[in-house]
């Protein structure tokens, strides 16, 4: 069964500070792999979509970086802003194809960042 | 621009009543799912439809039915619930299998329903 880590479960950095957030999973056989934010009593936002071929994505001052082989993920933020302030989900894809599109979540990182 | 739409927001309902939960995209997505959360589980897959007209099991199906009534919708049923499961219910959904768009597996969320059951 894939079983999907986060560490740290919570944590609070001063605003402009980058963030790290690490995500670890057991099984390699993913088909991709997909951060999330949610934000208290709200539904999930997509943030960054890696692919399994993929080593990283970027979208402006997020960036994913994927080691399919160690199974780690580690998405960085850089110069954090209080609007950074949420709850951070890792979750892989255990389809094999397009079609089959079933996501394990680790339980989240919960970032404060302070002004 | 709704995206994935859940209704009811809130309920409450005592041991051994139903409910169905509601769910609708406007996205034109093949793939639909539930989910629930849980405070120290995380969320987990309840059930799925890969398509119009298919639905499989995910990890925490017991309790629980699925229909998937068309494309844009996908409900949820607690034939008589228990406490166990009070939880925050989400709806998603997602483009899965469009040929050559990478893209298709991101799946976009609902705001979620909150249930208690006392």
């Amino acid at each position: 069964k894939q079983e999907v880590t986060q560490i740290p479960a919570a944590l609070s950095v001063p605003e402009g500070e980058n963030l790290v957030l690490n995500c670890s999973f057991t099984d390699s056989a993913i088909y991709n792999l997909q951060w999330f934010r949610q934000d208290p009593g709200k539904g999930l936002t997509s943030l960054l979509l890696i692919q399994s071929s993929q080593r990283e994505q970027t979208s402006g001052r997020l960036n994913a970086s994927l080691d399919k082989s160690s199974g780690r993920s580690t998405l960085y933020i850089a110069a954090s802003q209080p609007g950074d302030s949420a709850t951070y989900l890792c979750a892989v894809n255990l389809g094999k194809s397009r079609w089959n599109n079933r996501l394990a979540f680790g339980k989240g990182n919960q970032v404060v960042v302070i002004p | 621009n709704a995206g994935v739409t859940q209704t009811p927001k809130f309920q409450v309902l005592k041991t051994g009543q139903s409910m169905t939960l509601q769910c609708a995209q406007d996205m034109n997505h093949n793939s639909m799912y539930w989910y629930r959360q849980d405070p120290g589980m995380g969320l987990r897959l309840i059930y799925y439809s890969a398509s119009e007209g298919t639905t499989d099991k995910g990890e925490v199906p017991n309790g629980y039915n699925v229909s998937r009534l068309n494309k844009r919708e996908f409900s949820l049923r607690l034939e008589s619930a228990a406490p166990s499961q009070t939880s925050v219910y989400f709806c998603a959904s997602s483009a899965s299998g469009t040929s050559g768009y990478l893209g298709g597996n991101i799946q976009y969320f609902g705001a979620g329903t909150r249930l208690s059951v006392l």
